[in-house]
């Protein structure tokens, strides 16, 4: 069966700090990956979007980036970390676009 | 769309109840509907889904509802119970082609509450 690691899991940084976040997809091959943020209280705001290796589009111009330097897993990136780059960031996979989302547990991320 | 920048709307129910949660979707072109239940700290999980070419699904104490006509999407929930309390939210799929990719747009969530 497939399944969808995130870490970590929290994550406390200084502002000005780099980012590097993982997600992992097992038993599935080529899947369609998304990176996601939500602000507490708040809904899901789509990030970035890949359906192959390399390829990444960006849905918001921000201060964050995506990679996918494997067919399985995707990063998000940020060379330095702003305040309100605060949230909690999910990664999510689908077979082929044609269904729904399986989502990550999530990474809570504090920038202080 | 995505509602990102609003508070969530808030549903408090009596455990035993049932609880009607709406979502008005975006896109009529949209083709695939789904429900996720967030608990706190914990990422989106599936509940059901729905394609267009149905109005009503159902599952183990949940049905979901579409009204293609005025764009309206609902979550029906049986017997309520404490564990059903989180943050739901519905989201539509334009489809794998074109530059969709599959991509989901999220309503904006409802914060559902049930007190014993």
């Amino acid at each position: 069966s497939q399944t969808i690691h995130q870490w970590p899991a929290t994550l406390v940084q200084p502002v000005g700090s780099p980012l590097s976040l993982e997600c992992t997809v097992e038993g599935t091959s080529n899947p369609n990956l998304y990176w996601y943020r939500q602000a507490a209280g708040r809904g899901l705001q789509l990030l970035f979007y890949s359906v192959g290796i390399g390829q990444i589009s960006s849905e918001v111009p921000q201060n964050l980036s995506a990679s996918r330097p494997q067919d399985r897993q995707f990063i998000l990136s940020s060379k330095k970390l702003l305040l309100s780059d605060s949230g909690f960031y999910l990664c999510a996979w689908s077979p082929d676009g044609t269904y729904g989302y399986t989502f990550g547990s999530g990474t809570r991320l504090t920038v202080v | 769309g995505e509602s990102v920048g609003l508070h969530l709307p808030t549903l408090s129910v009596q455990e035993g109840d049932n609880s009607i949660i709406n979502c008005a979707y975006s896109n009529s072109a949209s083709d695939y509907f789904i429900w996720y239940k967030q608990e706190s700290g914990k990422g989106p999980q599936f509940i059901i889904d729905i394609r267009s070419n149905m109005d009503k699904r159902q599952g183990q104490r949940v049905t979901v509802l579409l009204n293609k006509t005025v764009k309206h999407l609902s979550l029906q929930i049986a017997a309520t119970q404490p564990g059903d309390s989180a943050v739901y939210f519905c989201a539509e799929n334009l489809g794998a082609g074109g530059t969709s990719y599959g991509k989901l747009t999220f309503g904006q969530g409802t914060i559902l509450t049930v007190h014993p």
